[in-house]
C-alpha cells in the first residue's frame, strides 16, 4: 500500500491544454516536494510546499498544498511538449524516529504537438 | 558543476554475482541516499547516510550493503545479485536530511 497515491498514473494531452495532477494521503506531511523526471535522468526538484493552504507558482505550473497538509496538486496551464515527463510527489513525515521522505509512484505526462 | 555522479550507467549481472555501484557528490552535502525505481512502485529508499560515518536502513534494505567512504562518496553493494534486484538505481544527496534532493542520472541494472 502506497503512503502517497498519485493520480492519474498516465496522462496524454494535446499541446495548449490544461491539466491537474493529484497527490493524496491519509498522513499529515510536514512538507511536500514535487519532482520532474525525464527519461534516462534522475528526478529534479520543482518546488517544496510547507504550509497548509500554500500556493506556489513556477511560470505555468501552480502547486497547492492542502489545508490539512495531506494532499497536494500540480496544475499546468497551456501545456507544452517540453512539459512531458514523470511527475513525482514526495511527502515528509516527521515522527519519533525522525523524518522520512516517501515518494508517490508518479504521473507520466505526455504532451503531444 | 558535476553534482551527483553515478557509475556505471548500465550493468548486466548473472544471478549470484556481486557488484558495487559508486556514487560521488561535489556539493559538500551531509546526507546521501540510495533509491531503487520500479514501474508502478515509485522511488523506494534502500539505505541512507545522514552524515559521514553513519548509515541507516531504508524501506527495502535486504540484499544490499552500503559504505559511506567519506563525505563525498556513498557506495551500494549487491553481494549476491537476484533477479528481483533488476531495477534502476539512483543515488541522491542533500544538505540536510530529506530537504531538497539532488539525484544522479541512475544505473540500469539487469540480473539474469
Amino acid at each position: 500500500t502506497q503512503l502517497l497515491e498519485q493520480s492519474p498514473q498516465f496522462l496524454s494531452i494535446q499541446e495548449g491544454e490544461n491539466l491537474t495532477v493529484y497527490c493524496n494521503s491519509s498522513s499529515v506531511f510536514s512538507s511536500l516536494q514535487w519532482y520532474r523526471q525525464e527519461p534516462g535522468e534522475g528526478p529534479v526538484l520543482l518546488v517544496t510546499v510547507v504550509t497548509g493552504g500554500e500556493v506556489k507558482k513556477l511560470k505555468r505550473l501552480t502547486f497547492q498544498f492542502g489545508d490539512a497538509r495531506k494532499d497536494s496538486s500540480l496544475h499546468i496551464t497551456a501545456a507544452q511538449t517540453g512539459d512531458t515527463g514523470l511527475y513525482l510527489c514526495a511527502g515528509e513525515v516527521t515522527g519519533a524516529s525522525g523524518s522520512r521522505l516517501t515518494f508517490g509512484e508518479g504521473t507520466q505526462l505526455t504532451v503531444n504537438p | 558543476n558535476a553534482g551527483v555522479t553515478q557509475t556505471p550507467k548500465f550493468q548486466v549481472l548473472k544471478t549470484g554475482q556481486s557488484m558495487t555501484l559508486q556514487c560521488a557528490q561535489d556539493m559538500n552535502h551531509n546526507s546521501m541516499y540510495w533509491y531503487r525505481q520500479d514501474p508502478g512502485m515509485g522511488l523506494r529508499l534502500i539505505y541512507y547516510s545522514a552524515s559521514e560515518g553513519t548509515t541507516d536502513k531504508g524501506e527495502v534494505p535486504n540484499g544490499y550493503n552500503v559504505s559511506r567512504l567519506n563525505k563525498r562518496e556513498f557506495s551500494l553493494r549487491l553481494e549476491s545479485a537476484a533477479p528481483s534486484q533488476t531495477s534502476v538505481y539512483f543515488c541522491a544527496s542533500s544538505g540536510l536530511r530529506d530537504e531538497k534532493l539532488f539525484f544522479g542520472s541512475g544505473t540500469q541494472l539487469s540480473v539474469l
